[in-house]
């Protein structure tokens, strides 16, 4: 299995602030064929499923603020709030889709400080 | 605008089976070539991936969970189904349907809102 590690497990960041979540695979998610890192991000506000923010390591889904953005390649990931807002306040996973089974980090809990 | 709701029992007895189903509104499961999944989170923890099932039925499972497992689609009633036996109070979690993409090696999108199940006696 793939194994995915997130840092920071929580992080407060002040409004308006960058915040970035790093996001490690145990081996590259990069499929050579295509150049495609099979990662994704997903943001999980309290009592809510989590929602698609950016795939393929790097694409916005549409609707997404473009504060979100997502880097990396192979093993290491990052996502970045570019300037946090109120409503960003949330956990944040990452997960592979690589190969199976599909497995998530454990989550990054954001706060504002 | 695809939706996805899942029901069943909000309580299982322990070595018993877990059965939900998941209802698919705003599309078709047959009409698309799409894969559909569960994926659970227990209270306060992180997410895990059930396994994911085509349109056709072809399935992937996670392999820790694969001997106790069942994945199925009910075209007929444009539904996905998760049977799970012998849990355990470990089990207890929000249960998510998801929708995936037309190759199993895709992200999920959208979810369902989840439904709690507690596994006790």
């Amino acid at each position: 299995d793939i194994v995915m590690t997130q840092s920071p497990d929580s992080l407060a960041v002040s409004l308006g602030e960058r915040a970035t979540i790093n996001c490690k695979s145990s081996q590259s998610v990069l499929y050579t064929s295509n150049n495609k890192n099979y990662l994704v991000w997903y943001q999980q506000k309290p009592g809510q499923p989590p929602k698609l923010l950016i795939y393929w390591a790097s694409t916005r889904e549409s609707g997404v603020p473009d504060r979100f953005s997502g880097s990396g390649s192979g093993t290491d990931f990052t996502l970045t709030i570019s300037s946090l807002q109120p409503e960003d306040v949330a956990v944040y996973y990452c997960q592979q889709y690589y190969s199976t089974p599909f497995t998530f980090g454990q989550g990054t809990k954001l706060q504002i400080k | 605008q695809l939706q996805l709701q899942e029901s069943g029992p909000g309580v299982v007895k322990p070595s018993e089976t877990l059965s939900l189903t998941c209802t698919v509104s705003g599309g078709s499961i047959s009409s698309s070539s799409y894969y559909w999944g569960w994926i659970r989170q227990p209270p306060g923890k992180g997410l895990e991936w059930i396994g994911s099932i085509s349109y056709g039925g072809s399935t992937y499972y996670n392999p820790s969970l694969k001997s106790r497992v069942t994945i199925s689609v009910d075209t007929s009633k444009n539904q996905l189904s998760l049977k799970m036996s012998s849990v355990t109070a470990a089990e207890t979690a929000v249960y998510y349907c998801v929708k995936g993409g037309n190759s199993v090696f895709n992200w999920f999108d959208p979810w369902g809102q989840g439904t709690l199940v507690i596994v006790s006696s």
